[in-house]
């Protein structure tokens, strides 16, 4: 069956960086587009980046482009969210999802990232 | 992109029917027939409920329906049951994708 198991989250001081990572199976992994997704303490969700199959097509969304990094190996089956001037903004469930090209399917227990002084 | 608009709470007692509404625009929700709903409990991940408006992933009960007027799609929830009690969140796949504000269901 499809797992997604992400790690990687913790406590961070502003301005500061972590990597999350997504560690995949059940699936071959490198057939599919993958997404990063966060959610606020008691709020919504918000789409955060999403990778193609290959890596070829990224995408950010506004509130992170020019401070986070996705990126996946395929050979590990694992996808990465590399996080630069963390801000308090930032805290949240970080959720890591298989893409299908209208939904996200499968989704990850999530890992907390909380960014405080 | 704006996030899409949904009623912050709905409530129903068991065995009616709910109606869960998420409108966005004509560039989003109005263009293509990639909205989805994904319902979740507190603490746990956001499971998929419908796809592409209407369609229900394998072992999803039929009790839960989608559909789409214009700029606006539902979720519909028939027989309510003490366990769908949890938020709904739809979203659409619209170039980037964008999530509702999520909707938390009471079940009286």
């Amino acid at each position: 069956q499809v797992q997604l198991v992400e790690s990687g989250g913790g406590l961070v001081k502003p301005g500061g960086s972590l990597r999350l990572s997504c560690a995949a199976s059940g699936f071959t992994f490198s057939d599919y587009y993958m997404s990063w997704i966060r959610q606020t303490p008691g709020k919504g969700l918000e789409w955060v980046s999403y990778m193609s199959s290959s890596g070829s097509r990224i995408f950010y969304a506004d509130s992170v482009k020019g401070r986070f990094t996705i990126s996946r190996d395929n050979a590990k089956n694992s996808l990465y969210l590399q996080m630069n001037s963390l801000r308090a903004e930032d805290t949240a469930v970080y959720y890591c999802a298989r893409d299908t090209e209208s939904h996200s399917d499968y989704w990850g227990q999530g890992t907390l990232v909380t960014v405080s002084s | 992109q704006s996030a899409l608009t949904q009623p912050a709470s709905v409530s129903g007692s068991p065995g009616q029917s709910i109606t869960i509404s998420c409108t966005g625009t004509s560039s989003d929700v109005g263009s293509y027939n990639v909205v989805s709903w994904y319902q979740q409990y507190p603490g746990k991940a956001p499971k998929l409920i419908i796809y592409e408006v209407s369609k229900r992933p394998s072992g999803v009960s039929n009790r839960f329906s989608g559909s789409k007027s214009g700029n606006t799609a539902s979720l519909t929830i028939s027989g309510l049951q003490a366990e769908d009690e949890a938020d709904y969140h739809c979203c659409s796949y619209v170039g980037s994708r964008v999530f509702g504000g999520g909707t938390k269901l009471t079940v009286l």
